[in-house]
């Protein structure tokens, strides 16, 4: 079975600190991802990840940074976490680009940022 | 980005009642998939309708491709309280170059 695996379910950090959320994956997957999930807004992408040390921005990469070092690990920075950070952030890899492409997740994390 | 609207928003049915929920895009898709996300998890696949017209059925559950291909749906029969969760569309890298998903439809089925 696939496996993505995020470091921590939950997460409580304070205004200013510097937050790392990391994510591997097990099935030598090409593509991955970070979504921060909120009510009402669905899956908004952060930011992807198409190859080792290879990124794109996606929709709101405002106040965020990414890093991917190896194929399998990619993280998600806050260089200076806010309230406004408050979410349920997402991670999800894929294996290639095909209509039947699927994304497998992780079990997120739930950060909070007081 | 592409904008996917899925209606409705919530829904909070009783077990036993039947449903149906929407996925609308403006654009066409070569292909949709949908997710369920249940509380506490991430999203995990259900399906993926790859041709205009298309109806594919799982179970209870019966998922339609729109002839565009602009917009699709997932009717739901004789809902159960494990159909609760989160339902998601989403086109498998869209026609841009990412991987985006929906509003998404919060079910809950009481028992």
């Amino acid at each position: 079975d696939v496996k993505v695996t995020q470091s921590s379910r939950y997460l409580v950090k304070r205004t200013g600190e510097k937050v790392f959320l990391e994510c591997v994956q097990d099935m030598d997957h090409e593509n991955m991802f970070w979504y921060r999930q909120d009510p009402g807004l669905g899956l908004r992408l952060i930011y992807f990840s198409y190859d080792v040390k290879m990124k794109e921005k996606g929709d709101i990469p405002e106040g965020y940074s990414v890093s991917r070092e190896k194929k399998e690990r990619f993280s998600l920075i806050l260089e200076s976490a806010s309230t406004n950070q408050t979410s349920m952030y997402l991670c999800a890899s894929s294996p290639d680009r095909g209509p039947y492409t699927e994304a497998f997740f992780g079990q997120g994390t739930r950060l909070t940022v007081v | 980005t592409q904008l996917l609207e899925q209606s409705p928003q919530f829904l909070s049915i009783q077990e036993g009642e039947n449903l149906t929920v929407y996925c609308n895009s403006s654009s066409v898709f070569s292909s949709l998939q949908w997710y369920r996300q249940e509380p506490g998890e991430g999203p995990v696949l259900l399906v993926t309708v790859v041709t205009g017209g298309e109806v594919k059925k799982l179970k209870r559950l019966t998922f339609q491709f729109g002839d565009a291909r602009k917009d699709s749906s997932l009717h739901i029969t004789a809902a159960q309280p494990g159909d609760t969760g989160l339902y998601l569309c989403a086109p498998p890298w869209g026609t841009g170059n990412q991987f985006y998903f929906g509003t998404g439809t919060s079910l809950t089925v009481i028992p």
